[in-house]
């Protein structure tokens, strides 16, 4: 089974700094997915980001990037010109490509982010 | 406008109850997900389901059961057999094709036992 750990319970930046959240999986898999989802304060959930394992090449949208090392399964997401709204629970996520799986999110425990004004 | 909605906001049972909480997306998505979201622990799956007609137990199935008759609607049941149905539980859906597709999430339902 695969499993995913967020080491940083809390993180806090100061607004329009950077900073990055930790996230680290486990899998025998070679082929898979990986999200970044962010929960504000409404707990609704909302996609930041997504990864293909089969791509070398990082995913950016925006101010968001991630920075994925396969071999070290590492996933970590950075966040550059932090704004106020960024405040939220994080979540990072692992989805198996392989269709008997079902399509399923196996998540972490999630890094709380506060960003100071 | 598209979207999840989960119904009741906020839930309250006694001690011994089932309940049933609803989930309906308008997106025509074929899978549909339940996920219990407990303080420190993230989301942890309950049921899923990829058609209609069809569910799979997740990680944490027991004390709960689940429906699929209709591709829009997927309502969970938390019954009495369930030890600690305190939690807040998150309905999500995705569309058919590549997994890189995103799961998109309902606002939630927050369920206290008194």
């Amino acid at each position: 089974a695969q499993t995913v750990t967020q080491s940083q319970p809390e993180m806090s930046v100061q607004e329009a700094e950077t900073v990055t959240l930790s996230c680290t999986y486990d899998t025998s898999e070679s082929d898979y997915y990986l999200f970044w989802y962010k929960q504000p304060p409404s707990r609704q959930m909302i996609l930041v980001i997504r990864q293909e394992a089969y791509k070398q090449q990082n995913a950016t949208e925006n101010r968001f990037s991630v920075n994925f090392q396969k071999a070290a399964k590492s996933f970590s997401l950075k966040i550059s010109d932090s704004q106020l709204g960024d405040a939220a629970m994080y979540f990072c996520a692992y989805r198996s490509a392989w269709k008997s799986s079902g399509d399923k999110l196996t998540f972490g425990t999630g890094t709380r982010l506060a960003v100071r004004p | 406008d598209g979207g999840i909605t989960q119904s009741p906001k906020y839930l309250f049972r006694k001690e011994g109850q089932n309940v049933t909480l609803s989930c309906e997306q308008n997106l025509n998505h074929d899978a549909m997900y339940w996920y219990r979201q407990d303080p420190g622990q993230g989301l942890r799956l309950i049921y899923y389901s990829q058609i209609v007609n069809d569910f799979q137990k997740g990680d944490i199935a027991e004390g709960y059961s689940v429906s699929r008759e209709k591709k829009e609607s997927f309502p969970l049941t938390v019954t009495s057999a369930q030890k600690n149905p305190t939690a807040f539980y998150l309905c999500a859906s995705s569309p058919p094709g590549q997994p890189y597709n995103e799961q998109f999430f309902g606002p939630g339902t927050r369920l206290t036992v008194l």
